[in-house]
């Protein structure tokens, strides 16, 4: 089956450790995003990268570090320094051809709670 | 005006009525706009892109209105399983790799 998968589901941490998310896809495409979402607020890029060995900080990059090594992998390390690390965390790709915008596909999201 | 606005709703209908979310945006050089449905602690998934003046998928259907910026999703013959919260999406005014999500209508629909 295609399609990006996120793991874990639930993801308990305690304050001061990082942690890291996992998001692999296997559609071929090209781009690959980090969004976080709160309840009551839209989703919030924190990072995105075009191609491997490449990528941009979002809106709200700090506290988070991210890298693409592999076309089909690109995990997100939340770090101490993040204040408020507790959200739904989503990845997304697309399959980025030409200079419009792509449809973004999802995963299931990570769920993580610090405790 | 904000990028992204949508009336959060919530929305409540009985099965098989029409309703009407719209959506506003401030870019005025936007060429796509997407409308995503997301479950309760589910992903969006995406529902209807709409590049032109309109689209049309089954029971769902988006019109975009260029000169007043918005768009708007109608769905047609309610069922139970719409409910759900309909998110609007527009690229971002100096990076359209970049989208900028609206907060969403919450719609239920009722037996």
């Amino acid at each position: 089956d295609g399609g990006i998968t996120q793991s874990p589901k639930y993801l308990f941490r305690k304050e001061g450790q990082n942690v890291t998310l996992s998001c692999e896809q296997n559609l071929n495409h090209d781009a690959m995003y980090w969004y976080r979402q709160d309840p009551g607020q839209g989703l919030r890029l924190i990072y995105y990268s075009q191609i491997v060995n490449d990528f941009q900080k979002g809106d709200i990059a700090e506290g988070y570090s991210v890298s693409r090594e592999k076309k089909e992998s690109f995990p997100l390390t939340v770090t101490s320094a993040q204040k408020n690390p507790t959200a739904f965390y989503l990845c997304a790709s697309s399959i980025q051809a030409g200079e419009g915008t792509d449809t973004q596909y999802f995963g299931p999201g990570t769920r993580l709670t610090v405790l | 005006r904000k990028e992204v606005e949508q009336d959060p709703g919530p929305f409540n209908v009985p099965e098989g009525a029409t309703v009407a979310f719209n959506c506003t945006y401030s870019n005025s050089a936007s060429q796509s706009f997407f409308w995503y449905r997301q479950d309760c602690r589910k992903e969006p998934k995406l529902l209807m892109s709409v590049y032109s003046s309109g689209n049309e998928d089954g029971r769902f259907t988006a019109q975009l209105n260029r000169a007043s910026q918005y768009i708007s999703l109608l769905i047609r013959d309610s069922k139970l399983s719409d409910s759900a919260t309909y998110l609007c999406v527009v690229p971002n005014a100096g990076n359209n790799r970049k989208l900028i999500w609206g907060l969403g209508t919450s719609l239920a629909v009722n037996p």
